[in-house]
Protein backbone atom coordinates (compact mmCIF):
# COMPACT_ATOMS: atom_id res chain seq x y z
CA UNK A 1 0.00 0.00 0.00
CA UNK A 2 1.44 3.52 -1.12
CA UNK A 3 -0.67 5.60 1.02
CA UNK A 4 -2.24 7.44 -1.89
CA UNK A 5 -5.87 5.79 -2.20
CA UNK A 6 -7.59 5.95 -5.18
CA UNK A 7 -11.45 5.23 -5.42
CA UNK A 8 -13.21 3.75 -7.57
CA UNK A 9 -10.56 1.03 -8.58
CA UNK A 10 -12.28 0.52 -12.01
CA UNK A 11 -15.76 2.33 -13.89
CA UNK A 12 -17.79 1.66 -16.35
CA UNK A 13 -19.69 4.24 -18.00
CA UNK A 14 -21.71 4.61 -21.72
CA UNK A 15 -20.54 7.85 -23.71
CA UNK A 16 -21.98 11.06 -22.91
CA UNK A 17 -21.93 10.26 -18.99
CA UNK A 18 -20.35 11.91 -16.15
CA UNK A 19 -18.03 10.61 -13.76
CA UNK A 20 -16.16 11.36 -10.94
CA UNK A 21 -12.65 10.36 -9.59
CA UNK A 22 -11.42 10.08 -6.09
CA UNK A 23 -7.98 10.64 -4.43
CA UNK A 24 -6.70 10.92 -0.75
CA UNK A 25 -2.85 11.47 -0.92
CA UNK A 26 -0.40 10.07 1.47
CA UNK A 27 -0.81 11.62 4.79
CA UNK A 28 1.05 14.95 5.36
CA UNK A 29 1.70 15.57 1.06
CA UNK A 30 0.47 18.58 0.00
CA UNK A 31 0.44 18.22 -3.57
CA UNK A 32 -1.60 15.62 -5.80
CA UNK A 33 -0.64 15.38 -9.51
CA UNK A 34 -3.72 13.23 -11.99
CA UNK A 35 -1.88 11.88 -14.79
CA UNK A 36 -4.22 10.13 -17.87
CA UNK A 37 -2.13 6.62 -19.43
CA UNK A 38 -4.07 5.49 -22.34
CA UNK A 39 -3.52 2.12 -23.87
CA UNK A 40 0.28 1.57 -25.02
CA UNK A 41 0.74 4.98 -23.68
CA UNK A 42 2.99 6.78 -21.57
CA UNK A 43 1.51 9.12 -18.47
CA UNK A 44 0.09 12.19 -19.43
CA UNK A 45 0.61 14.64 -16.94
CA UNK A 46 -3.27 16.45 -16.22
CA UNK A 47 -3.49 19.06 -13.99
CA UNK A 48 -1.24 19.64 -10.26
CA UNK A 49 -2.65 20.89 -7.36
CA UNK A 50 -1.05 22.18 -4.10
CA UNK A 51 -2.99 22.46 -0.80
CA UNK A 52 -5.91 23.29 -2.77
CA UNK A 53 -4.69 25.51 -5.68
CA UNK A 54 -3.92 24.55 -9.01
CA UNK A 55 -0.50 24.49 -9.52
CA UNK A 56 0.16 23.63 -13.02
CA UNK A 57 -2.01 22.50 -16.10
CA UNK A 58 -1.09 20.32 -18.77
CA UNK A 59 -3.29 18.70 -21.78
CA UNK A 60 -6.16 18.45 -19.99
CA UNK A 61 -9.77 18.58 -21.74
CA UNK A 62 -12.14 21.06 -21.53
CA UNK A 63 -14.97 18.54 -20.33
CA UNK A 64 -11.86 17.58 -17.45
CA UNK A 65 -12.07 19.79 -14.35
CA UNK A 66 -10.64 18.69 -10.92
CA UNK A 67 -10.31 20.04 -7.38
CA UNK A 68 -8.58 19.81 -4.10
CA UNK A 69 -10.84 20.18 -0.88
CA UNK A 70 -9.55 21.51 2.61
CA UNK A 71 -8.66 17.89 3.77
CA UNK A 72 -6.40 17.63 0.59
CA UNK A 73 -8.36 14.70 -1.03
CA UNK A 74 -8.88 15.51 -4.61
CA UNK A 75 -11.68 14.52 -7.19
CA UNK A 76 -10.86 14.48 -11.19
CA UNK A 77 -14.36 15.34 -13.22
CA UNK A 78 -14.68 13.91 -16.65
CA UNK A 79 -18.05 14.39 -18.47
CA UNK A 80 -19.84 14.33 -21.76
CA UNK A 81 -17.49 11.01 -22.01
CA UNK A 82 -15.85 9.83 -25.35
CA UNK A 83 -14.61 6.17 -26.41
CA UNK A 84 -11.16 7.67 -26.05
CA UNK A 85 -11.11 8.84 -22.35
CA UNK A 86 -11.31 5.37 -21.41
CA UNK A 87 -7.68 4.56 -19.81
CA UNK A 88 -5.58 4.57 -16.88
CA UNK A 89 -6.34 7.47 -14.41
CA UNK A 90 -3.73 7.85 -11.65
CA UNK A 91 -3.74 10.06 -8.87
CA UNK A 92 -0.04 10.36 -7.24
CA UNK A 93 1.29 13.36 -4.07
CA UNK A 94 4.16 14.55 -2.93
CA UNK A 95 5.20 16.28 0.16
CA UNK A 96 5.57 19.68 1.32
CA UNK A 97 8.92 20.35 0.27
CA UNK A 98 10.57 19.71 -3.52
CA UNK A 99 9.38 16.51 -4.71
CA UNK A 100 12.88 15.96 -5.92
CA UNK A 101 12.28 12.33 -5.02
CA UNK A 102 9.66 11.44 -6.89
CA UNK A 103 6.09 11.29 -6.45
CA UNK A 104 4.08 8.14 -4.65
CA UNK A 105 1.10 6.88 -7.20
CA UNK A 106 -1.95 5.72 -6.28
CA UNK A 107 -3.03 1.86 -7.64
CA UNK A 108 -5.08 3.81 -10.26
CA UNK A 109 -8.96 4.29 -11.79
CA UNK A 110 -9.24 2.05 -14.68
CA UNK A 111 -12.19 3.82 -16.57
CA UNK A 112 -13.72 2.36 -19.73
CA UNK A 113 -16.44 3.94 -21.96
CA UNK A 114 -18.48 1.89 -23.68
CA UNK B 1 9.09 21.46 -23.33
CA UNK B 2 11.02 18.75 -21.98
CA UNK B 3 10.48 15.40 -24.04
CA UNK B 4 11.71 11.97 -22.90
CA UNK B 5 12.11 9.54 -25.59
CA UNK B 6 12.50 5.89 -24.86
CA UNK B 7 13.11 3.81 -28.26
CA UNK B 8 12.58 0.18 -27.41
CA UNK B 9 8.99 -0.15 -26.88
CA UNK B 10 9.51 -4.01 -26.07
CA UNK B 11 12.45 -5.78 -24.56
CA UNK B 12 13.56 -9.53 -23.66
CA UNK B 13 15.66 -11.00 -21.08
CA UNK B 14 16.49 -14.27 -20.21
CA UNK B 15 16.69 -14.67 -16.10
CA UNK B 16 19.64 -13.76 -14.63
CA UNK B 17 21.04 -12.15 -17.95
CA UNK B 18 21.80 -8.51 -18.16
CA UNK B 19 19.80 -5.99 -20.13
CA UNK B 20 19.97 -1.86 -20.51
CA UNK B 21 17.06 0.25 -21.07
CA UNK B 22 17.64 3.15 -23.56
CA UNK B 23 16.10 6.76 -22.41
CA UNK B 24 16.94 10.09 -24.00
CA UNK B 25 15.96 13.50 -23.25
CA UNK B 26 15.78 16.97 -24.37
CA UNK B 27 16.01 19.89 -22.10
CA UNK B 28 17.30 23.90 -21.73
CA UNK B 29 17.29 22.95 -18.09
CA UNK B 30 20.75 22.82 -16.63
CA UNK B 31 19.59 21.44 -12.85
CA UNK B 32 17.13 18.32 -13.04
CA UNK B 33 16.56 15.20 -11.57
CA UNK B 34 15.56 11.90 -13.84
CA UNK B 35 13.89 9.12 -12.58
CA UNK B 36 13.16 5.56 -13.72
CA UNK B 37 9.54 3.98 -12.40
CA UNK B 38 8.26 0.61 -13.02
CA UNK B 39 4.75 -0.54 -13.60
CA UNK B 40 4.11 -4.12 -13.17
CA UNK B 41 0.70 -6.15 -14.14
CA UNK B 42 -0.62 -4.94 -10.69
CA UNK B 43 -0.31 -1.30 -12.56
CA UNK B 44 1.28 0.23 -9.95
CA UNK B 45 3.71 3.17 -10.41
CA UNK B 46 6.64 1.90 -8.43
CA UNK B 47 10.05 4.41 -8.16
CA UNK B 48 13.15 1.84 -9.56
CA UNK B 49 15.64 4.36 -9.16
CA UNK B 50 16.97 8.73 -9.01
CA UNK B 51 19.56 10.53 -10.44
CA UNK B 52 20.31 14.25 -9.55
CA UNK B 53 21.72 15.65 -12.73
CA UNK B 54 24.53 17.74 -10.76
CA UNK B 55 26.23 14.44 -9.52
CA UNK B 56 28.53 12.98 -11.40
CA UNK B 57 28.58 9.75 -10.35
CA UNK B 58 25.67 7.07 -11.43
CA UNK B 59 23.36 5.87 -9.02
CA UNK B 60 22.41 2.47 -7.84
CA UNK B 61 20.37 0.57 -6.18
CA UNK B 62 20.80 -3.12 -5.93
CA UNK B 63 20.71 -4.88 -8.95
CA UNK B 64 19.77 -1.87 -10.54
CA UNK B 65 22.29 0.81 -11.69
CA UNK B 66 21.87 4.09 -14.09
CA UNK B 67 24.02 5.35 -17.15
CA UNK B 68 24.18 9.01 -16.81
CA UNK B 69 25.66 10.88 -19.77
CA UNK B 70 24.38 14.57 -19.33
CA UNK B 71 26.38 15.81 -22.33
CA UNK B 72 24.51 13.29 -24.57
CA UNK B 73 21.21 14.19 -22.56
CA UNK B 74 21.21 10.20 -21.68
CA UNK B 75 19.91 8.24 -18.76
CA UNK B 76 19.52 4.15 -19.59
CA UNK B 77 18.58 1.32 -16.75
CA UNK B 78 20.71 -1.61 -16.29
CA UNK B 79 19.24 -4.04 -14.66
CA UNK B 80 21.73 -6.60 -13.36
CA UNK B 81 20.63 -10.49 -12.91
CA UNK B 82 17.30 -10.30 -14.26
CA UNK B 83 14.67 -12.24 -12.19
CA UNK B 84 10.74 -13.26 -13.28
CA UNK B 85 9.82 -10.17 -11.11
CA UNK B 86 11.82 -7.91 -12.91
CA UNK B 87 8.74 -7.91 -15.98
CA UNK B 88 7.00 -4.71 -16.24
CA UNK B 89 6.58 -1.86 -18.22
CA UNK B 90 9.48 0.55 -17.03
CA UNK B 91 9.41 4.05 -17.83
CA UNK B 92 11.88 7.09 -17.90
CA UNK B 93 10.92 10.35 -16.13
CA UNK B 94 12.53 14.07 -16.33
CA UNK B 95 11.57 16.47 -13.88
CA UNK B 96 13.27 20.04 -13.76
CA UNK B 97 14.27 21.88 -10.79
CA UNK B 98 11.59 22.20 -8.51
CA UNK B 99 9.70 25.81 -8.82
CA UNK B 100 6.40 24.76 -7.53
CA UNK B 101 4.55 23.39 -10.50
CA UNK B 102 6.83 20.93 -12.15
CA UNK B 103 5.37 17.47 -13.37
CA UNK B 104 7.41 14.61 -13.47
CA UNK B 105 7.32 14.05 -17.72
CA UNK B 106 7.18 10.18 -19.18
CA UNK B 107 8.37 8.85 -22.11
CA UNK B 108 6.04 5.69 -23.37
CA UNK B 109 7.86 3.34 -21.84
CA UNK B 110 9.28 -0.07 -22.78
CA UNK B 111 7.97 -3.21 -21.95
CA UNK B 112 10.20 -5.83 -20.23
CA UNK B 113 9.57 -9.35 -20.23
CA UNK B 114 11.91 -11.96 -18.15
CA UNK B 115 11.91 -15.08 -19.49
CA UNK B 116 12.48 -18.71 -17.65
Amino acid sequence: DSGVTQTPKHLITATGQRVTLRCSPRSGDLSVYWYQQSLDQGLQFLIQYYNGEERAKGNILERFSAQQFPDLHSELNLSSLELGDSALYFCASSGQGAPTFGYTFGSGTRLTVV
Amino acid sequence: AQTVTQSQPEMSVQEAETVTLSCTYDTSENNYYLFWYKQPPSRQMILVIRQEAYKQQNATENRFSVNFQKAAKSFSLKISDSQLGDTAMYFCAFMKQYSGNTPLVFGKGTRLSVIA
